[in-house]
């Protein structure tokens, strides 16, 4: 089993803040990284799907960034605006591991108008 | 499109009911998942199925579930003599490629186990 590790838990920022998060996964057999948006009451929300090492990814005001020999991916969102409130979750897929997307435990961010 | 739908949205049960959900994927995705996630906890995988076919079965998954998809389209997802340790919210995805892909997530339906 995989472990993902998220950072921070949570994070409270203002409006207009830049911020960014970090999701930890296991380099080895390494496939894929995805990660995704949850508001509240809503479905998750796909953002980026990375494979290769260095991938970068950008939609809007968010990117992200894929380092898969050392196993990690960060987030980052500039700009912050109160509708980027939500949990964003990240998911690692190794190449033992078939289908099976493992999960990290979400940043949570709230952002303050 | 309409997106993945899930029924019920909410369910509460006295322990030891059994339970019954329900997923209607993307009309023209044939792979579908189903994860489970508890407070503070990120999405656990459960199954997936790639057509009517059951291909992946989580191991720590217990033998009080069940899934099907009959006919390939849409799942069902039944839990036997419920626990209050199954009280999490349970979400259904779908998708076209397989993980390779996004995945396309419904808004769950949220179990209460009393």
């Amino acid at each position: 089993i995989l472990n993902v590790e998220q950072s921070p838990q949570s994070l409270h920022v203002q409006e207009g803040d830049s911020t960014n998060f970090t999701c930890s996964f296991p380099s080895s057999n390494f496939y894929a990284l995805h990660w995704y948006r949850w508001e509240t009451a809503k479905s998750p929300e796909a953002l980026f799907v990375m494979t290769l090492n260095g991938d970068e990814k950008k939609k809007g005001r968010i990117s992200a960034t894929l380092n898969t020999k050392e196993g990690y991916s960060y987030l980052y969102i500039k700009g912050s605006q109160p509708e980027d409130s939500a949990t964003y979750l990240c998911a690692s897929l190794n190449n033992n591991a078939g289908n099976m997307l493992t999960f990290g435990g979400g940043t949570r961010l709230m952002v303050k108008p | 499109d309409t997106g993945v739908s899930q029924n019920p949205r909410h369910k509460i049960t006295k322990r030891g009911q059994n339970v019954t959900f329900r997923c209607d994927p993307i009309s023209e995705h044939n792979r579908l998942y189903w994860y489970r996630q508890t407070l503070g906890q990120g999405p656990e995988f459960l199954t997936y199925f790639q057509n009517e076919a059951q291909l992946e079965k989580s191991r720590l998954l217990s033998d009080r579930f069940s899934a099907e998809r009959p006919k390939g389209s849409f799942s069902t997802l039944e839990i036997q003599r419920t626990e209050q340790g199954d009280s999490a919210m349970y979400l259904c995805a779908s998708s076209s490629l397989g993980v390779r892909e996004k995945l396309f997530f419904g808004s769950g339906t949220q179990l209460s186990v009393l």
